[in-house]
């Protein structure tokens, strides 16, 4: 079965600043797809970034951007310029195809920003 | 654009009764997903219906069961509430197999008591 690993609970970065936050998965697929998730506290799931496996090209928008290592089954995000509206839970979702038919989310890292 | 819509948005139920939660998806999309989310938890994939299909099933026990209606909105139910049941539940859709992923909505929090 998949798994998903956040290892950090919670980060803090400064407004205006870099953040990276950290995801590593387990798979034994070959083709699969990655996602970031933002949950503010209205609650919904909001999309950040997705990243096709097959592409070795990081993937990225606007400020956010992603380090995918398929060796090492690793996907951070990476958010410049840190804005306030950048607080809320982040959660690194792995699929097995860009469907999503059955996504498995990580535990989440609470970002806080600070002015 | 209306996006996903979910009713009730809060919910506190007592042990052993029996919870329906609804799900409206964005106008045209088929197929819909059904997560709970336990607090200080990410969701954890409970069903996926596409054109009234179960396409998919989670780890759940019995008690949860859903179904999707002609107007591709959904319900999820649950029997014999427990006080682990206590969650956000989650809905999210798409349009169909061509979709870049799901749009969630805000979830109902239930609460077992």
């Amino acid at each position: 079965a998949q798994t998903v690993t956040q290892s950090q609970p919670e980060m803090s970065v400064q407004e205006a600043e870099t953040v990276t936050l950290s995801c590593t998965y387990d798979t034994s697929e070959s083709d699969y797809y990655l996602f970031w998730y933002k949950q503010p506290p209205s609650r919904q799931m909001i999309l950040v970034i997705r990243q096709e496996a097959y592409k070795q090209q990081n993937a990225t928008e606007n400020r956010f951007s992603v380090n995918f290592q398929k060796a090492a089954k690793s996907f951070s995000l990476k958010i410049s310029d840190s804005q306030l509206g950048d607080a809320a839970m982040y959660f690194c979702a792995y699929s097995p195809d860009n469907y999503g038919q059955n996504f498995v989310f990580g535990p989440g890292t609470r970002l806080s920003v600070l002015p | 654009d209306a996006g996903v819509t979910q009713s009730p948005t809060h919910l506190i139920k007592t042990r052993g009764q029996h919870v329906t939660l609804r799900c409206s998806p964005i106008s045209g999309h088929k197929s819909v997903s059904w997560y709970q989310q336990v607090l200080g938890q990410g969701p954890q994939f409970i069903f996926q219906y596409y054109e009234k299909e179960e396409r998919g099933r989670g780890n759940f026990p019995d008690r949860f069961s859903a179904r999707q209606f002609p107007n591709y909105s959904s319900e999820l139910n649950v029997n014999a509430l427990l006080l682990g049941d206590s969650a956000l539940y989650l809905c999210a859709s798409r349009w169909g197999t061509s979709a870049p992923g799901y749009t969630f909505g805000s979830g109902t929090r239930l609460t077992v008591v």
